[in-house]
Formats: structure tokens, C-alpha cells, sequence
């Protein structure tokens, strides 16, 4: 099976500007995550969808970030304006539900200079 | 807040088995234990879990203590492509309880 796919792979952005990272899961996946992993760090949840609803968003920067998953597939992230400690790999996850194992997209490599 | 300990880092020899620890001593009757890895430049990548008894797949051997307050990955034969970042990570298997990821442990397979 596809496994999940996230665009772009890398981007680089100087602070104060905005970006956005795209997702789509695997087929069928009704859970979709958003991780964070700055350089040297375990990942770390940003926000978790059941199908098109938001479960837990608790570590999300409200201020700056945003996500949506429209039609319980497709999930975009978006940070605007970006800081200098943004810079991170962001990763895409998907489950048939929770709790079952997460599969994991390769992520974006953010620079934010 | 992780609730795993794990050595930073540990070598092993390709084809030897890789013994990978970790420490959760404030595990909770109704958590499990799950193991992800991350190799270079990919996503995490789950490999097994268990509750109380021992389990097995075609990757690794998960086995834990009779108290619950440790476990071990067994990578049987170890090869190269074996080498990356493994996270131990304990957590309930349903609700919005979140996986979080310590530091992990990274392993090295040397030639």
C-alpha cells in the first residue's frame, strides 16, 4: 500500500514569513497526526484529527500555527509568521484509529533563517 | 513528559543480537509498551508492542519484566540497516493519550 506522502520535503523561509505543509494519509486512515522534531529531539505531537475533528491540539502554538484536515482526508499545516526556533523536521502520521501503530510520512524539513 | 529511560546509545556487532533496554518504573496496570524507530532522515517506524507477555514479530522480540518496570527489544540478527534511533514509549491504547517520544536510544551496527 501507498504509504503517507507529505510535501514539500524541504523548504527554507526567513523569519516572519509563512509557510505551509501538505499530507495525505493512507487510504482509509481515520486518524492523522502532526508532530514536531526539532534537531536531536524525539518528536513531539502537535495535533491529532479523527477523521475531520481535532482530538488533542494542546501543544499547538494557536498563535502562529494552524492545521485542518478538510473531508477527513488531506491535512495541511500552516505556521504564520514563522520564528528563527521553528525550525524543525515536520512529520505527518496516520492510523486506521487510535490506538493502533502510526505510520509515519518521510516529514519536512523546515529552515526558518 | 516521557515516562521511559533508555541508554543513549549502544554498538552492536552486524549478525549478533542487539539487546535494546529500557526502564518504565511508573508504568500503570493498563499501559502498554510500544517500540518505534527512526532511521536517518525517515519517520519514526513502529515495530512492536505488548501489555505483559512477550511478544514477537518479524522484526523483534519484546520482552517484559514480570513487574512491568522493564522491558527489552531483541533485534535477533542485527544488520546494518538496523542502525538508527529506537524509542521506547508507554502509553493507554485508546482515548487522546498521545505517544510521546523521549530521547531514544541510538544504535549503532558496526561491520
Amino acid at each position: 500500500e501507498a504509504g503517507v506522502a507529505q510535501s514539500p520535503r524541504y523548504k527554507i523561509i526567513e523569519k516572519r514569513q509563512s509557510v505551509a505543509f501538505w499530507c495525505n494519509p493512507i487510504s482509509g486512515h481515520a486518524t492523522l497526526y502532526w508532530y514536531q522534531q526539532i534537531l536531536g529531539q524525539g518528536p513531539k505531537l502537535l495535533i491529532q484529527f479523527q477523521n475531520n475533528g481535532v482530538v488533542d491540539d494542546s501543544q499547538l502554538p494557536k498563535d502562529r500555527f494552524s492545521a485542518e484536515r478538510l473531508k477527513g482526508v488531506d491535512s495541511t499545516l500552516k505556521i504564520q509568521p514563522a520564528k528563527l526556533e521553528d525550525s524543525a523536521v515536520y512529520l505527518c502520521a496516520s492510523s486506521l484509529t487510535d490506538p493502533y501503530e502510526q505510520y509515519f510520512g518521510p516529514g519536512t524539513r523546515l529552515t526558518v533563517t | 513528559d516521557a515516562k521511559t529511560t533508555q541508554p543513549p546509545s549502544m554498538d552492536c556487532a552486524e549478525g549478533r543480537a542487539a539487546n535494546l533496554p529500557c526502564n518504565h518504573s511508573t508504568i500503570s496496570g493498563n499501559e502498554y509498551v510500544y517500540w518505534y524507530r527512526q532511521i536517518h532522515s525517515q519517520g519514526p517506524q513502529y515495530i512492536i508492542h505488548g501489555l505483559k507477555n512477550n511478544e514477537t514479530n518479524e522484526m523483534a522480540s519484546l520482552i517484559i519484566t514480570e513487574d512491568r518496570k522493564s522491558s527489552t527489544l531483541i533485534l535477533p540478527h542485527a544488520t546494518l540497516r538496523d542502525t538508527a534511533v529506537y524509542y521506547c514509549i508507554v502509553r493507554v491504547p485508546q482515548g487522546a493519550q498521545k505517544l510521546v517520544f523521549g530521547q531514544g536510544t541510538r544504535l549503532t551496527i558496526n561491520p
